[in-house]
């Protein structure tokens, strides 16, 4: 079955340093989203991504955050300067459109600033 | 966006009891799914359910789209069930909320 992939599964990085969360969606997907969970709290929205553009972004997402996709198939997250509160399973989904509207999940990235 | 509720936010069985957990939604939908959160934290997507009904083994769902709820029924429960249950819903704008989850606990 096809999946979505992320990478890395777990990420440690010194406070106001940038990292970058890569995800592979599905190869024939074409929407895509970022969401970020806090230890022990609900799945939040990050961003939405059609068409090499965002579609819709949460308030969560300010200027320290930015998508991109650079080569046609991977999709990635980049936190510019982390802090503290930036500790989180980040995970990616992407969906085909047209008559399949199924979301697929990748298995998260845990994010640990120190 | 989209408002998504769940219900109740917390729930404790026994091993063997019946539950029914409950995700209410404010927008027309094209897409609506199940999940539950393993240990690791990882989603693992129970039912892709949008409307209608579906079943897989204990569990199956409920999905009535014109009165903007769906439901997770968990038959026989066991210990394994146990952790938290997410409902995602998308509007047909793509725009796809998660509820706050259903924590369950089953006690042996």
């Amino acid at each position: 079955e096809p999946e979505v992939t992320q990478t890395p599964s777990h990420q440690v990085t010194q406070m106001g340093q940038e990292v970058i969360l890569r995800c592979v969606p599905i190869s024939n997907h074409l929407y895509f989203y970022w969401y970020r969970q806090i230890l022990g709290q609900k799945v939040e929205f990050l961003v939405s991504f059609y068409n090499n553009e965002i579609s819709e972004k949460s308030e969560i997402f300010d200027d320290q955050f930015s998508v991109e996709r650079p080569d046609g198939s991977n999709f990635t997250l980049k936190i510019r300067s982390t802090k503290l509160e930036d500790s989180a399973m980040y995970f990616c989904a992407s969906i085909r459109l047209a008559s399949n509207t199924e979301a697929f999940f990748g298995q998260g990235t845990r994010l640990t600033v120190v | 966006g989209i408002q998504v509720e769940q219900s109740p936010p917390d729930l404790i069985l026994q091993e063997g009891a019946n539950s029914t957990l409950r995700c209410n939604f404010s927008d027309s939908v094209n897409n609506l799914q199940w999940f539950h959160q393993n240990p690791w934290g990882q989603l693992i997507n129970l039912f892709y359910i949008p409307s209608g009904t579906k079943q897989n083994g204990r569990l199956s769902a409920t999905t009535v789209a014109t009165e903007r709820y769906s439901l997770l029924y968990i038959s026989s429960s066991q210990t394994t069930d146990s952790g938290v249950y997410f409902c995602a819903v998308a509007n047909n704008n793509n725009d796809m909320r998660f509820g706050a989850g259903t924590r369950l606990t089953v006690k042996p």
